[in-house]
């Protein structure tokens, strides 16, 4: 299957805690996305790194990606309650590869 | 306003049924796409099409047929219904085919029985 993986399939942290997720992919990269999906909502797109990127940050989130092991991870700083969610990557070379989701818990 | 929407939201149907799942983006968007959520959430692309011409054709079976009259909307008619069929099909979009941010729809829930 080229469907990507994700570590771990389920994180549960305090608040104000950091989350980290991983993200594994097989295909070549154009650039890599997170996703978050709220429960029984559609996806709405965290962040975007390109294949020439090393690291990115926008706001609590962190993204680093490492071509030469196929993977990326996506670090929530300081979590709260309203991160609970699915978290996904999504693989965009020459398919369009989605990770097999991350459940967040945040706890209050 | 919503950016990109899916009607209906909710649908359940027998097995054997014929049914459509209609999107619209109103982002001016020149690329949308339709994917699959299983039980599992796993997420796989069925189809995109870009100004009305199909680009992605994933191994879907031929009982799917996405139709896009012009580039706001990519129509989902779905065949002969099986059980497996049940699963969230998202519809989305993206400003032009190199797939930059896509802009994804509420899903509908579809429930063969």
């Amino acid at each position: 299957s080229q469907q990507g993986e994700e570590d771990p399939q389920a994180l549960s942290i305090q608040e104000g805690e950091n989350a980290t997720m991983n993200c594994s992919y097989k295909t070549s990269i154009n650039n890599l996305q997170w996703y978050r999906q709220n429960s029984g909502r559609g996806l709405v797109h965290l962040i975007l790194i390109r294949s020439n990127e090393r690291e990115k940050h926008s706001g609590r989130l962190r993204v680093t990606l490492d071509t030469s092991k196929k993977s990326s991870s996506l670090l929530i700083t300081a979590s709260r309650a309203a991160d609970t969610a699915s978290y996904f990557c999504l693989n965009q070379g020459g398919k369009l590869i989605f990770g097999q989701g991350t459940e967040l818990s945040v706890k209050p | 306003d919503t950016a990109v929407s899916q009607t209906p939201k909710y649908l359940v149907t027998q097995m054997g049924n014929d049914k459509s799942i209609k999107c619209e983006q109103n982002l001016g968007h020149d690329t949308m796409y339709w994917y699959k959520q299983d039980s599992k959430k796993f997420l796989k692309i069925m189809f995109s099409y870009n100004n009305k011409e199909l680009i992605i054709n994933e191994t879907v079976p031929n009982r799917f047929s996405p139709k896009s009259p012009d580039k706001a909307h990519l129509n989902l008619h779905i065949n002969s219904l099986e059980l497996g069929d049940s699963a969230v099909y998202f519809c989305a979009s993206s400003q032009d085919r190199l797939r930059e941010t896509q802009y994804f729809g509420p899903g509908t829930r579809l429930l063969v029985l």
